[in-house]
């Protein structure tokens, strides 16, 4: 079946330097999002890639779709406390599969 | 705003029992989804809906079932909990189309004595 991989597990930063989370799956996908898990909370929608190549921004973060549409990344710009969470990505095979699989998700520690 | 409820926040069970998880969306959404999240392993779907009496199994399905009587409503059951699905429940739901965002719901911490 399809497996979405990501890397790295973990990942502990100071304030201020930036941070990168890479996704990969077995399959090709027909779209790839990406979620915030605050500590404690529960996962949050951040975005959807769908194109190709397609690069998307939200003020600090950074979201990119590979070429082949096997692979993401989701980079962030001078981490803040804020920032402090999981992340994950989840994927939608093109296999007809309706629902979307998951990553294991990056935590992200951001030190003052 | 979106909201998608779960019935408990925190459960103790003891091996053998019955155990039912009920969530509820307020958003008319066709799909929705139960995971269990464990350290390491991120979310792993255990059963979609992607209409009412509709079901799917996902990835781990072995030792769950589901109930969708009601659009708004799906239910996971454990026939009969063991320790090894001491674990974090969380539901979600999301619009047609299948790769529409996922809301989700807070999430039901079960143990199982």
């Amino acid at each position: 079946g399809q497996q979405v991989m990501q890397i790295p597990q973990y990942q502990h930063v100071q304030e201020g330097e930036d941070f990168t989370t890479y996704c990969n799956s077995s399959t090709t996908l027909s779209n790839i999002q990406w979620y915030k898990q605050r500590p404690g909370g529960h996962p949050v929608f951040l975005i959807q890639l769908v194109k190709s190549g397609e690069v998307k921004k939200q003020k600090r973060l950074t979201f990119q779709f590979g070429e082949a549409k096997k692979n993401s990344s989701l980079h962030i710009t001078a981490t803040q406390t804020t920032d402090v969470g999981t992340y994950f990505c989840a994927g939608r095979g093109d296999t007809g599969r309706r629902a979307l699989t998951f990553g294991s998700g990056t935590r992200l520690q951001v030190q003052p | 705003d979106v909201k998608v409820t779960q019935s408990s926040r925190y459960l103790v069970k003891r091996t053998g029992e019955k155990v039912f998880l009920e969530c509820v969306q307020d958003m008319d959404h066709e799909n929705m989804f139960w995971y269990r999240q464990d350290p390491g392993l991120g979310l792993r779907l255990i059963y979609f809906s992607y209409d009412v009496k509709m079901k799917e199994k996902g990835d781990i399905p072995e030792g769950y079932s589901v109930s969708r009587e009601k659009k708004e409503r799906f239910s996971l059951i454990l026939e009969s909990a063991s320790t090894n699905q001491t674990s974090m429940y969380l539901c979600a739901s999301s619009g047609t189309g299948g790769g529409n965002e996922q809301f989700f719901g807070p999430g039901t911490r079960l143990t199982v004595l």
